[in-house]
């Protein structure tokens, strides 16, 4: 299975909204709406951000939000906060019965 | 809170087997959820091993597929990854996880992580 396909990096200043995408297939992506979204801060283990393509978890806040267009998700951050500075990671669930992360993408907050 | 802690070896020579566990507290493995393990090599990105079901379902990534073996220790509440003939490829950062109900989708808990290095 191939690593869904994310861009390397992003930026975006205080207050300021940015997208990132994450393209796969109709094996993964475009065949089910189980796509997440985790953020990973250096030396820490991944947080979920987003499951089933749009779901917070609780205490996850709301300037996350996911969609999906075909065989392409996308995480927008609103409100952009130094604290949101982070690795993201996209995630979907695949016809092999497992799951297939993105390359990841990192986020600078200016 | 449902909390989860890796262990291993830390250092494997190459074409053994790592053997790594991980105890879960605050959630009986017996009562759901999928659990799972994914990888992530030093500066990059991250590989979903395998997860399973406490029924006895399990899944794994298909390219390591043949090499991985995840099995449950439910008096224990904990489970563990076997990775045989390991190589230098197979150094990486070693998390365990708890996955959504349902197919095993999103990991919602996370192991602070196990570092496995393969070297002579």
């Amino acid at each position: 299975q191939s690593a869904l396909t994310q861009p390397a990096s992003v930026s975006g200043s205080p207050g300021q909204s940015i997208t990132i995408s994450c393209t796969g297939a109709s094996s993964d992506v475009g065949g089910y709406n189980y796509v997440s979204w985790y953020q990973q801060h250096p030396g820490k283990a991944p947080r979920l951000m987003i499951y089933d393509v749009s779901n917070r978890p609780s205490g996850v806040s709301n300037r996350f939000s996911g969609s999906k267009s075909g065989n392409t998700a996308s995480l927008t951050i609103s409100g952009l906060q130094a604290e949101d500075e982070a690795d993201y990671y996209c995630s979907s669930y695949t016809s092999s019965t497992t799951v297939v992360f993105g390359g990841g993408t990192k986020l600078t907050v200016l | 809170q449902v909390q989860l802690q890796e262990s291993g070896p830390g250092l494997v020579k190459p074409s053994e087997t790592v053997s790594l566990t991980c105890a879960v507290s605050g959630y009986s493995i017996s009562s759901g959820y999928y659990w799972g393990w994914i990888r992530q090599p030093p500066g990059k990105g991250l590989e979903c091993i395998g997860s399973f079901y406490h029924s006895g379902t399990t899944y794994y990534n298909p390219s390591l597929k043949s090499r991985a073996t995840i099995s449950v220790d439910t008096s224990k509440n904990q489970f563990s990854l076997k990775l045989s003939s390991v190589t230098a490829a197979d150094t990486a950062v070693y998390y365990c996880a708890r996955a959504l109900a349902g197919p095993p989708r999103a990991f919602d808990y996370w192991g602070q992580g196990t570092l496995v290095t393969v070297s002579s």
